[in-house]
């Protein structure tokens, strides 16, 4: 079974500053995609990431899929207490079924103003 | 559009008894998939399907099953609850391609 490891698993800061969220595994996958999901909802899909090194930018929000499409990373510039919630990594295994989507476990971020 | 709708929202069961969870989507997507979310586990895969009559198994499929005979539907049966299984369900469902997932807003299962 493939593995998605996402760090760091607990996030606190204060409106204003900047973080990484890391996503990594030993496994190569044909896409990476982030989720942001918020309490008593499911997930929602923030970008996906195809090919490697394919950065993507969504407002304050960076996306990078890695060279060897084995890890990704979201960077927030400025957080705002908006961006506060549970950031999920998801991948396909290069080759595999797409409706084999794995999940990380998750980076839950809390922003303070 | 409704997007993906999941019914119920909430459930008990006592342990032992069936039931089955709802979900359809209107977005003629071809691919559907039931996870499973537990504190400190992520997301993990139950079951998942490509299309209308294909179904394949997931990370944890043991103690559920899956149909697909519409485009539409996507249910998923518990055939036995028990304790192991209250968690939050999600079923999501996706176009072909590298476009993501749309989820639904969950059901919360409890067995005691």
């Amino acid at each position: 079974t493939q593995l998605l490891e996402q760090s760091p698993q607990f996030l606190s800061i204060q409106e204003g500053e900047n973080l990484t969220v890391y996503c990594n595994s030993s496994s190569v996958f044909s896409s990476l995609q982030w989720y942001r999901q918020e309490p008593g909802e499911g997930p929602v899909l923030l970008v996906t990431v195809v090919t490697g090194g394919e950065v993507k930018k969504l407002k304050r929000l960076t996306f990078q899929f890695g060279d060897a499409r084995k890890d990704s990373s979201l960077h927030i510039t400025a957080a705002q207490p908006g961006d506060t919630g549970l950031y999920l990594c998801a991948g396909l295994n290069y080759g595999g079924s797409q409706g084999n989507l794995i999940f990380g476990k998750g980076t839950k971020l809390s922003v303070k103003p | 559009n409704a997007g993906v709708t999941q019914t119920p929202k909430f459930q008990v069961l006592k342990t032992g008894q069936s039931m089955t969870l709802q979900c359809a989507q209107d977005m003629n997507h071809e691919y559907m998939s039931w996870y499973r979310q537990d504190p400190g586990m992520g997301l993990r895969l139950i079951h998942y399907s490509v299309g209308a009559g294909i179904t394949d198994q997931g990370e944890v499929p043991n103690g559920y099953n899956v149909s697909r005979s519409t485009t539409e539907d996507f249910p998923l049966r518990l055939l036995s609850a028990a304790p192991s299984q209250t968690s939050v369900y999600f079923c999501a469902s996706s176009p072909p391609g590298q476009g993501g997932y749309t989820f639904g807003s969950g059901t919360r299962l409890t067995v005691v």
